[in-house]
């Protein structure tokens, strides 16, 4: 019920399409969905998060769409770019409860120039 | 500003020896994080400290210990290392507001041979 599945592994994109990654959760505890961009070598980076009273939120090419009856929630790369290209991770937590955010896996994003 | 510092960048050790990885923020962050990074894995927590002199054991703490004697100072000691303590090490912090803004060091890579 800790679980946090994150699909795809991998994704390869051309420049300017669109990029999306999903994840989907199981404890209702959670409320709030950061995603974190890793480059290599470097640690995560904190991109865009989402609690759960609205169902969608955008920071310019980066939107984050939650869906919470269905426990989903995507990020979506609009008109993505080479720099884009990185690891991305969703995560969840429960602001009052445990310091633990949950991970998931991580998605590697090629954008293809 | 430098941030989060995480030293060394990159380690070797041999199986059944100790060593420690230093982490040190200058944001003034009551919250710190250690976590570990496996290859096609998400992060996982080992310990995290709420403050100085407090500290609490995450999802993975086993062959690992923390202190926390300082506000700026977190470092994360392996005694007996073992070759499954290969993995990067990522050391976070944050403010005492929004759980899911965490600010992540370098990170420092751990072979165990």
């Amino acid at each position: 019920q800790q679980q946090v599945k994150q699909s795809p592994q991998s994704l390869i994109v051309q420049k300017g399409g669109i990029s999306i990654i999903n994840c989907a959760y199981e404890n209702t505890a959670f409320d709030y969905f950061p995603w974190y961009q890793q480059f290599p070598g470097k640690g995560p980076a904190l991109l865009i998060a989402i609690r759960p009273d609205v169902s969608e939120k955008k920071e310019g090419r980066f939107t984050i769409s939650f869906n919470k009856s269905a426990k989903q929630f995507s990020l979506h790369i609009m008109d993505s770019q080479p720099g884009d290209s990185a690891t991305y991770f969703c995560a969840a937590g429960d602001q009052g409860g445990s310091e633990k955010l949950v991970f998931g896996k991580g998605t590697k994003l090629t954008v293809n120039p | 500003n430098a941030g989060v510092t995480q030293t060394p960048k990159f380690r070797i050790l041999k199986i059944g020896q100790s060593m420690t990885l230093q982490c040190t923020q200058d944001m003034n962050h009551n919250y710190m994080y250690w976590y570990r990074q496996d290859p096609g894995m998400g992060l996982k927590l080992i310990y995290y400290s709420v403050g100085a002199g407090i500290t609490d054991k995450g999802e993975v703490p086993n062959g690992y210990n923390v202190s926390r004697s300082t506000t700026e100072d977190f470092p994360l000691r392996l005694e007996l290392a073992a070759p499954s303590q290969t993995s990067v090490y990522f050391c976070a912090s944050r403010a005492g507001t929004a759980k899911e803004t965490q600010y992540f060091g370098p990170g420092t890579r751990l072979l165990v041979l």
